[in-house]
């Protein structure tokens, strides 16, 4: 079974500068995450989709960032304009949640962002 | 929500089992209490779950207190390999109960030593 794909690995862009990653998770996973991981720090949830839907996005910062999740598989996440305290890890997960509620996520290599 | 509480740093011998502590005092009946782990430069990895029995799988052992209050992550025979943070989380669900998510601290970042 292939796992989650991200796109690109790596990214450097200067700062004012727009940037857009790519999530492609696991066939058949309906729920979907975005995630940001600053150096040092743990994952930090930044939006969950259920299909195309949107579940939580509490902690997506708007005025910059957004996602989309069009047809209910792949997801991009936007950054417009970035700033440089948004050089982190960007990681997608998803999970399947056949059996119920279930929180086992399968995460992708992530995206590398710097800016400078 | 429960919030764990794990040292932030520990240190085991090659072969050895390490033994990893969480406390989430505040879990409810009813939450259960799931571990990844996070290699160098790759995404976090599902590890176990558990909500009040031990659970066992190929990959490690989970302990969990009677009184749910705390629980403890078991690697037997720990190898290079396993060095890695390890994150211990109870899922935050959503009003409703019939979503919710899962928010990382900072976890414990074990170093297996030759």
């Amino acid at each position: 079974e292939a796992g989650v794909a991200q796109s690109p690995r790596y990214k450097i862009i200067e700062k004012r500068q727009s940037v857009a990653f790519w999530c492609n998770p696991i066939s058949g996973h309906a729920t979907l995450y975005w995630y940001q991981q600053i150096l040092g720090q743990g994952p930090k949830l930044l939006i969950q989709f259920q299909n195309n839907g949107v579940v939580d996005d509490s902690q997506l910062p708007k005025d910059r960032f957004s996602a989309e999740r069009l047809k209910g598989v792949d997801s991009t996440l936007k950054i417009q304009p970035a700033k440089l305290e948004d050089s982190a890890v960007y990681l997608c997960a998803s999970s399947g949640a056949d059996r119920g509620l279930s929180y086992e996520q399968y995460f992708g290599p992530g995206t590398r962002l710097t800016v400078t | 929500d429960a919030k764990t509480t794990q040292p932030p740093s520990m240190d085991c011998a090659e072969g050895r089992a390490a033994n990893l502590p969480c406390n989430h005092s505040t879990i409810s009946g009813n939450e259960y209490v799931y571990w990844y782990r996070q290699i160098h430069s790759q995404g976090p990895q599902y590890i176990i779950h558990g909500l009040k029995n031990n659970e066992t799988n190929e990959m490690a052992s989970l302990i969990i207190t009677e009184d749910r209050k705390s629980s403890t992550l078991i690697l037997p025979h720990a190898t290079l390999r396993d060095t890695a943070v390890y994150y211990c989380i109870v899922p935050r669900r959503f009003k409703g109960g019939s979503q919710g998510n899962l928010i990382f601290g900072k976890g414990t970042k074990l170093s297996v030593k030759p």
